[in-house]
């Protein structure tokens, strides 16, 4: 059975500061894809970053990074400078490879992020 | 290109009335998924289809029924609403070579 954990339900923070959420994940599987997802106020779901299993190297995209270490199962996005648009729910999401024919996520809690002006 | 569309945006149905979640996706995508979202929680699967006329269980099905008649569409069936059905509805779909799911705008659902 595949798990990920959002240990950090809510987070305020002040802008300009930098933050990071945690993400970890349990899976029988050797091959598998994490993901990041955005909700902000307005309740659509967005999508913000795919990582494969075999690739742990770290991502950098704006003000975004991500930190992916197979050895203890744990998937970081933080988000450097934080702006008051950041404001929203974070999820970290796990899905089996893609020959198990499902790839359906398994989704964490969320962390919900509010940055004061 | 719209990307994935769902109707209605909200519903209050009464316990015992039936309606259909409508979701439809012009990507040309073979997968398409129903999640639904309860209040401070993450999103669980409902349903899914790997193509059309091919359907399957996800985590939550009961109270659901699904078909998949085309590629575009995926209609998701409450028969016999209950409270506990109150969530909000997600649909999504993916690609062969495209593993993330890109998801619709989502469906307020209360049953009351």
């Amino acid at each position: 059975a595949q798990k990920v954990t959002q240990a950090q339900t809510e987070i305020s923070v002040v802008e300009k500061e930098d933050v990071t959420l945690d993400c970890v994940y349990e899976t029988r599987d050797t091959t598998y894809y994490l993901f990041w997802y955005k909700q902000p106020p307005s309740g659509e779901l967005v999508f913000l970053i795919r990582r494969n299993s075999f690739d742990e190297q770290n991502e950098i995209s704006g003000r975004y990074s991500w930190n992916f270490q197979k050895s203890t199962s744990s998937f970081n996005f933080t988000i450097t400078a934080s702006q008051v648009v950041d404001s929203a729910v974070y999820f970290c999401a796990l899905s089996a490879a893609m020959d198990t024919g499902r790839r359906a996520l398994t989704f964490g809690s969320g962390t919900r992020l509010q940055v004061q002006p | 290109n719209a990307g994935v569309t769902q109707t209605p945006k909200f519903r209050i149905l009464k316990i015992g009335q039936s309606m259909t979640l409508q979701c439809t996706q012009d990507m040309n995508h073979n997968y398409m998924y129903w999640y639904r979202q309860d209040p401070g929680m993450g999103l669980k699967l409902i349903y899914y289809s790997v193509g059309a006329g091919i359907t399957d269980k996800g985590e939550v099905p009961n109270g659901y029924n699904v078909s998949r008649s085309t590629t575009e569409d995926f209609p998701l069936r409450l028969e016999l609403a209950a409270p506990s059905q109150t969530s909000v509805y997600f649909c999504a779909s993916s690609g062969l070579a495209v593993y993330e799911q890109y998801f619709g705008p989502g469906t307020r659902l209360t049953v009351t």
